[in-house]
């Protein structure tokens, strides 16, 4: 099974600063891959599908880029509702995640 | 608008079958080319996807789930379901129900669509 690795596994940012989650696939996965935020207590929310394209209704500040193994989240300006876990996913071979990003507020 | 919605007993006995259904609404389970998933989340971890499967009953299964996992479709009440047999305390966690992105009729995509998720304990 494709394995994917996330760092950080958390990190504290101030308001308004950009911030970056990679993720690593263990082989090449094309552009199989798609970003999620989640809240406390709530479901996933989609935020990037095919490494870069985002999601409908996504705000402007988050997007994504990478192909074959290595990925990259970037929130570019920081907003007290981004607080979330945030996960990446791969479907070139079966379906998997990785073990997730928890982004706080400093 | 789409929406999904798990149902099922929120306490399940080790060794038993965990039964979950998702109901549909908004939207018909054969009016498309989608795959209707099930993914779990233990309390405080990540994400693992357990299966999908397609209006017409074809399914795929994580290989480590799979031999004791089964998820049925019956379109006339517009529903899905999952059964996870002999469970363990390690199948306790948040399952939810989902839809893939693209409708491509193939089931290896990303979900935009989850229910809210139903906590199954099971208990010894």
């Amino acid at each position: 099974a494709i394995q994917l690795t996330q760092s950080p596994s958390s990190l504290s940012a101030s308001v308004g600063d950009t911030v970056t989650i990679t993720c690593r696939a263990s082989q090449g996965i094309s552009s199989a891959f798609a970003w999620y935020q989640q809240k406390p207590g709530k479901a996933p929310r989609l935020l990037i599908h095919d490494a870069s394209s985002l999601e409908s209704g996504v705000p402007l500040r988050f997007s994504g880029s990478g192909a074959g193994t290595d990925f990259t989240l970037t929130i570019s300006s920081l907003q007290p509702e981004d607080v979330a876990t945030y996960y990446c996913q791969q479907f070139n071979s079966y379906l998997t995640f990785g073990g997730g990003t928890k982004v706080e507020i400093k | 608008q789409l929406q999904l919605q798990e149902s099922g007993p929120g306490l399940v006995k080790s060794s038993e079958t965990l039964s979950l259904t998702c109901t549909v609404s908004g939207g018909s389970i054969n009016s498309g080319t989608y795959y209707w998933g099930w993914i779990r989340q233990p309390p405080g971890k990540g994400l693992e996807w357990i299966g999908s499967i397609y209006y017409s009953g074809n399914t795929y299964y994580n290989p480590s789930l799979k031999s004791r996992v089964a998820i049925s479709v019956d379109t006339s009440k517009n529903h899905f379901s999952l059964k996870v047999y002999s469970v363990t305390a390690a199948d306790t966690a948040v399952y939810y129900c989902t839809r893939d992105g693209r409708g491509s009729g193939w089931y290896g995509i990303y979900f935009q669509h989850w229910g809210q998720g139903n906590l199954v304990t099971v208990s010894s």
